[in-house]
């Protein structure tokens, strides 16, 4: 299986902050075949980007994925109250389709 | 809207099974445009895909739960079901249901069903 290593672990931020999200694969993903997730407490995990860049409609555009190959980037600018929130990578290059472990973005 | 909503029993005793219902509206199963996939979460811990079904009855397991799942799809009625065998509390866990994206990412998600086994 593809494990993916999301860090860091704990990301502490202010509202209007900029946040850098990594998630590591074992091995190099095909196609950029990545998404993200944002979790919020109680909720189900909601698709923010697939394809590694794509955003989901409806999602802002203050979000943005990049990378390829083994190292993908989430980006957030100016972090607003909502975005506080814990974000799973997934890839989808084989199967079984396996997610990180997340990383929580917690107000500063 | 697409929505989807898991159901049934919260408390699932050791050695027994698992079963649990996702209801899809706002969408047709039958249409054959995606999978339909079942996705736990352990406490405090992440994601783990289970398994998908397509509207044929076609299905494809995570060879991790292969042995003890069972997936089926009702058309009519617009629903897809798990049933997961000889459960242990290591099978505790929130299930969520999902629009599968035909084995790539997942667009629309349950709120998820808690099951304790206990």
């Amino acid at each position: 299986d593809i494990v993916l290593t999301q860090s860091p672990g704990t990301l502490s931020l202010s509202p209007g902050e900029g946040a850098t999200l990594s998630c590591r694969a074992s091995q190099s993903l095909t196609g950029s075949y990545l998404a993200w997730y944002q979790q919020k407490p109680g909720q189900a995990p909601r698709l923010l980007i697939f394809g590694a860049s794509t955003r989901a409609t409806g999602i802002p555009d203050r979000f943005s994925g990049s990378g390829s190959g083994t190292d993908f980037t989430l980006t957030i600018n100016r972090l607003e109250p909502e975005d506080f929130a814990v974000y799973y990578c997934q890839q989808y290059d084989s199967s079984p389709r396996t997610f990180g472990q997340g990383t929580k973005v917690e107000i500063k | 809207q697409v929505q989807l909503q898991e159901s049934g029993p919260r408390l699932v005793q050791p050695s027994q099974t698992l079963s649990l219902t996702c209801t899809v509206s706002g969408d047709s199963i039958s249409s054959g445009n995606y999978y339909w996939s079942w996705v736990r979460q352990h406490p405090e811990k992440g994601l783990e895909w289970i398994g998908y079904i397509y509207h044929t009855g076609s299905t494809w397991y995570n060879p991790s739960l292969e042995s003890r799942l069972t997936m089926s799809v009702d058309t009519s009625r617009n629903q897809f079901s798990l049933s997961l065998r000889s459960v242990t509390a290591a099978d505790t866990a929130v299930y969520y249901c999902t629009r599968d994206m035909r084995s790539r990412w997942f667009d629309f998600w349950g709120q998820g069903s808690p099951v304790i086994v206990s």
